[in-house]
C-alpha cells in the first residue's frame, strides 16, 4: 500500500533532548505532511513539505525530504514534556492529489 | 479559530443498531474526509468528498457503511447494522485541495 511507515514506533527521551522520527513511503508524491495527535484528540497539522523541497523549518521543527530515498524525517529540537504525543506522516499520491495516506505513527514520550 | 465539529463524541450501543456520526466541516472547505482509527490498523481512509460529491469510498465496507453530505455544512457516516468490529475512533477532517487537513476530535464508538 501507499501508507507511510514511521520509525521508530515509540521513542522516549529526556526533556531538552532532540527527537528524530523517520517516515518512508513507496510511490511518487506531490507533498508530505507531518501531523501530531495528543491522546484523545484529533490530528493537528504541523508542517507540509512539497516534493521539490528538501528541507523546511517551523519553530523547533525541522523536516527533511529525500525523494530519491522516498523518506522524510521530523526533528524536534529542545523537546518539552508538552511535545509528548503521536506523530504521523501523511503522503499523497501524484495521481490522486488530495487523498492522504497516513503512516502508523511514532509515539513520543518526553520525560520531564 | 474555526474547527471541525463532530458529534457525538462518544457512542456506546449494541450490535445490530444503527449508528450515525455527524461532522460539521470548516466553512469554506471543499473537501471532507472520514477516517477510522484503531490500534491494529492505524488511521484508515473511509471516504472522501470534494464539493459534496463522493470521490472515493473504496475504504468503506459498502454493505453496512454509508457516507453522505446533504449540504455543505454537514457530513454523515452511518453504520447499519453495527458490529463489534466497528468499534474504533472515527475522525472527520476538512480542507482545501492540496492543503493540510483539519481534524475534528473524533467519535469514539463502542459496539457491544
Amino acid at each position: 500500500s501507499q501508507q507511510g511507515e514511521e520509525d521508530p514506533q515509540a521513542l522516549s527521551i529526556q526533556e531538552g533532548e532532540n527527537a528524530t522520527m523517520n517516515c518512508s513511503y513507496k510511490t511518487s508524491i506531490n507533498n508530505l505532511q507531518w501531523y501530531r495527535q495528543n491522546s484523545g484528540r484529533g490530528l493537528v497539522h504541523l508542517i507540509l513539505i512539497r516534493s521539490n523541497e528538501r528541507e523546511k523549518h517551523s519553530g523547533r521543527l525541522r523536516v527533511t525530504l529525500d525523494t530519491s530515498k522516498k523518506s522524510s524525517s521530523l526533528l524536534i529540537t529542545a523537546s518539552r514534556a508538552a511535545d509528548t504525543a503521536s506523530y504521523f506522516c501523511a503522503t499523497d499520491l501524484m495521481r490522486t492529489g488530495n487523498q492522504f495516506y497516513f503512516g502508523t505513527g511514532t509515539s513520543l514520550t518526553v520525560i520531564p | 479559530d474555526a474547527r471541525v465539529t463532530q458529534t457525538p463524541r462518544h457512542k456506546v450501543t449494541e450490535m445490530g443498531q444503527e449508528v450515525t456520526m455527524r461532522c460539521q466541516p470548516i466553512l469554506g472547505h471543499n473537501t471532507v474526509f472520514w477516517y477510522r482509527q484503531t490500534m491494529m490498523q492505524g488511521l484508515e481512509l473511509l471516504a472522501y468528498f470534494r464539493n459534496r460529491a463522493p470521490l472515493d469510498d473504496s475504504g468503506m465496507p459498502k454493505d453496512r457503511f454509508s457516507a453522505e453530505m446533504p449540504d455543505a455544512t454537514l457530513a454523515t457516516l452511518k453504520i447499519q447494522p453495527s458490529e463489534p468490529r466497528d468499534s474504533a475512533v472515527y475522525f472527520c477532517a476538512s480542507g482545501l485541495v492540496a492543503q493540510p487537513q483539519h481534524f475534528g476530535d473524533g467519535t469514539r464508538l463502542s459496539i457491544l
